[in-house]
C-alpha cells in the first residue's frame, strides 16, 4: 500500500525546536518531490515547503523561511521537517504529502499522511 | 503571493443537486490548478489536478475547468459521500497557495 506516516509532533515551548518525520512505504520516495502542508484548528490548508528528488530545490513559504528546514533521506525512504524558534502561530496539524509532477509542471498532492499535531504553548 | 478566493464559503445542498464552487486568483497563472476534499478529522483528498484531469479513482461526477483567473469545480449530481470541505490550490508559483476552503452542507 501506498502511503506516508508522519510523526515527531508534540506540545513544544515558544522559541524551542521540534523535528518532524515523515516516512514512505509502498513507493520510492527518492522518485517524488515531497511536500509538508500544514492545518491550524478549523482554518484551511497552508502549504509549508516542498524538495525535489535529490534535495538540491527547497522551496518555503515566507512565514517559516530562516526557521524550518525541509531534508530527505532516500536511502531510509524519508523526509524531514525540522522547526526552529517555533511560534505560536506554527502550531497546526503538519501533513507530509506526495507531490505529482511532470512534464507540464506540478499536478496536486496525491498521498497524505493522516498529519502530526504540533502545539505551541 | 497568489491569493486564491473561493466561493461560495458554505453551500447546502441536496443529494442530486449539481453543485458548482468557483476559485478567483489574484493574477493569472497556467492551470497548475488542482483541487481537494477534505472530511472532519481526515486529510485531503486530490480529487482534480491541472485544472481538469480527475484524479485516478474519483468518481466522474467531478469536473473542473477553468483559465486565467477563474476555475471551477463541478459536482454533476451530489452524492451523501460528497458533504465535506473543498479546498483549490494553484501549484505555478510560489509560495504555493490554497482557497479558503468551501463547505458544502446538506440542505
Amino acid at each position: 500500500e501506498v502511503q506516508v506516516v508522519e510523526s515527531g509532533g508534540g506540545l513544544v515551548q515558544p522559541g524551542k525546536s521540534l523535528r518532524l518525520s515523515c516516512a514512505a512505504s509502498g513507493f520510492t520516495c527518492g522518485s517524488y518531490w515531497m511536500t509538508w502542508v500544514r492545518q491550524a484548528a478549523g482554518k484551511g490548508l497552508e502549504w509549508v515547503a516542498n524538495i525535489n528528488q535529490d534535495g538540491s530545490d527547497k522551496n518555503y513559504v515566507d512565514s517559516v523561511k530562516g526557521r524550518f528546514t525541509i531534508s530527505r533521506d532516500n536511502a531510509k525512504n524519508s523526509l524531514a521537517l525540522q522547526m526552529n524558534s517555533l511560534r505560536a502561530e506554527d502550531t497546526a496539524v503538519y501533513y507530509c504529502a506526495r507531490l505529482r509532477h511532470g512534464e507540464g509542471g506540478f499536478y496536486g498532492m496525491d498521498v497524505w499522511g493522516q498529519g502530526t499535531t504540533v502545539t505551541v504553548s | 503571493d497568489i491569493q486564491l478566493t473561493q466561493s461560495p464559503f458554505f453551500l447546502s445542498a441536496s443529494v442530486g443537486d449539481r453543485v458548482t464552487i468557483t476559485c478567483r486568483a489574484s493574477q493569472g497563472h497556467r492551470s497548475d490548478l488542482a483541487w481537494y476534499q477534505q472530511k472532519p478529522g481526515k486529510a485531503p483528498k486530490l480529487l482534480m489536478y491541472a485544472t481538469s484531469t480527475l484524479q485516478s479513482g474519483v468518481p466522474s461526477r467531478f469536473s473542473g475547468s477553468g483559465s486565467g483567473t477563474e476555475f471551477t469545480l463541478t459536482i454533476s449530481s451530489l452524492q451523501p459521500e460528497d458533504f465535506a470541505t473543498y479546498y483549490c490550490q494553484q501549484l505555478n508559483i510560489y509560495p504555493w497557495t490554497f482557497g479558503q476552503g468551501t463547505k458544502v452542507e446538506t440542505k
